[in-house]
């Protein structure tokens, strides 16, 4: 069973807010993801890392950001939301080495009004 | 750049009858390939996966995959369904570089099983 945890798992926010999504995975996996997606659209990945201190832009531009102090814990921020950004976003995690499987949290839905 | 294409956005079909999950893609290096199932209200979980060997890949809750190359395939199979297989499953693609753990998905297909 897969141990990652996503919070909140929903958010209503006004235009202008600053928000953050938290991820944290206890399995100790390197590499860690965050996928955009909207309702019968394919995943877009936003923002991945493959361990600490290291953070890439996804294939699908995103204004949000992303750290990766630790491990376990891979949060991602929108400094000032906007109604555009209103989508469920899911954090992944995997193991290093080869093609292996994700791992992904339940998800946090976002609305911004 | 690789890309997904699941042929069908919702498939409806009864208890207890066959179906299959159409999934094609396009790469221009070898690829694995995933199928992933995402309950509602749920993250997706790992239905199957092809790396390398026979094409006819098994994964769990009875699900079966098949790898056509020539057809740039990976379409999803169940002999008979469970209402409780109501999802949606998407497909994904991934090269066999660097960028074996960057995962591209389609856009899903809808599975609703009807009493």
């Amino acid at each position: 069973e897969a141990d990652i945890y996503q919070t909140p798992r929903y958010l209503v926010i006004g235009t202008g807010k600053k928000i953050t999504l938290e991820c944290s995975q206890t399995m100790g996996h390197d590499k860690m993801y965050w996928y955009q997606q909207d309702p019968g659209m394919e995943l877009h990945l936003i923002h991945y890392s493959y361990g600490v201190n290291s953070t890439e832009k996804g294939d699908l531009s995103s204004e949000s950001t992303v750290s990766r102090i630790r491990t376990e814990h891979f949060p991602l921020t929108l400094e000032s939301a906007r109604p555009s950004h209103t989508s469920q976003y899911l954090c992944a995690s995997s193991e290093y080495a080869g093609p292996g499987e994700l791992f992904f949290g339940e998800g946090s839905r976002l609305t911004v009004l | 750049a690789q890309s997904v294409t699941q042929l069908d956005s919702q498939v409806p079909v009864f208890e207890e009858a066959p179906v299959e999950l159409r999934c094609n893609y396009s790469s221009s290096v070898s690829v694995y390939l995933f199928w992933y199932v995402q309950y509602p209200n749920q993250g997706l979980q790992l239905l199957l996966k092809y790396l390398s060997g026979s094409t006819l890949v098994k994964g769990i809750n009875g699900f079966e995959a098949e790898f056509n190359k020539s057809q740039t395939s990976f379409h999803l199979r169940k002999p008979s369904v469970h209402i409780s297989d109501t999802a949606e499953y998407f497909c994904a693609v991934s090269d066999r570089g660097r960028g074996a753990q960057k995962l591209v998905f389609g856009q899903g297909t809808r599975l609703t099983i009807n009493p």
